[in-house]
């Protein structure tokens, strides 16, 4: 299937720290976002990065692509106890004629 | 606040009851979602809108009816669920349907109980 997995499926850092999720797909795509979800609450969109891009920032966020590889990665820097929640890669596909599809997530917890 | 509001926030039903979900979007938005979003799964895509007109329905059993009277509002009619249908449905709205690669707006979820 098209399905993102996330890596790990959960991870626990220290306040301060950076996280970093990885995110790995099996079909060519146009774009790749992430999202992040906090417990019991609704997505929120994080970044977009589109094929032909290789790396994406946003504030402490920095978004790698790899096509070759088709896996990307999401790094926080500078962890806060705020930046608890789920983080979920969704991907659509080359022939853009699909919706969206979302992995598991990954679970982070910054502990202050 | 993402612009897409759903109620209620929380609902428990028996599995006899007839309840509906309610999703509306204030952002002018072409294109409606109900994801359902289960324990240890996937977010999984029920049904799509795009201008009113149904265009992708993932085999979701019959007993979740999808209603959509305009481009604003989406409704989930529900009718005998089963335990198993319990879980947080997700309402989103995209831009437009053409672009599926789009960012989605979610709602903050209906958390539903069957008994």
């Amino acid at each position: 299937s098209q399905q993102g997995e996330e890596d790990p499926q959960a991870l626990s850092i220290q306040e301060g720290e950076n996280a970093t999720m990885n995110c790995s797909y099996k079909t060519s795509i146009n774009n790749l976002q992430w999202y992040r979800q906090n417990s019991g609450r609704g997505l929120v969109h994080l970044i977009l990065i589109r094929s032909n891009e290789r790396e994406k920032h946003s504030g402490r966020l920095r978004v790698t692509l790899d096509t070759s590889k088709k896996s990307s990665s999401l790094l926080i820097t500078a962890s806060r106890a705020a930046d608890t929640a789920s983080y979920f890669c969704a991907t659509d596909t080359l022939s853009g004629n699909t919706p969206l599809v979302f992995g598991k997530g990954t679970r982070l917890s910054v502990i202050a | 606040e993402t612009g897409v509001t759903q109620t209620p926030r929380h609902l428990v039903m028996g599995m006899t009851n007839k309840k509906s979900l309610k999703c509306e979007q204030h952002l002018g938005h072409n294109a409606m979602y109900w994801y359902k979003q289960s324990a240890k799964k996937p977010l999984e895509l029920m049904f799509v809108y795009s201008l009113e007109e149904r265009v992708e329905n993932n085999s979701v059993p019959s007993r979740f009816s999808p209603e959509c009277p305009n481009s604003s509002h989406l409704f989930l009619h529900l009718h005998t669920l089963q335990p198993e249908d319990s879980a947080l449905y997700l309402c989103a709205s995209s831009q437009d349907r053409d672009s599926w690669a789009g960012e989605l707006f979610f709602g903050e979820g209906s958390r539903l109980t069957v008994l």
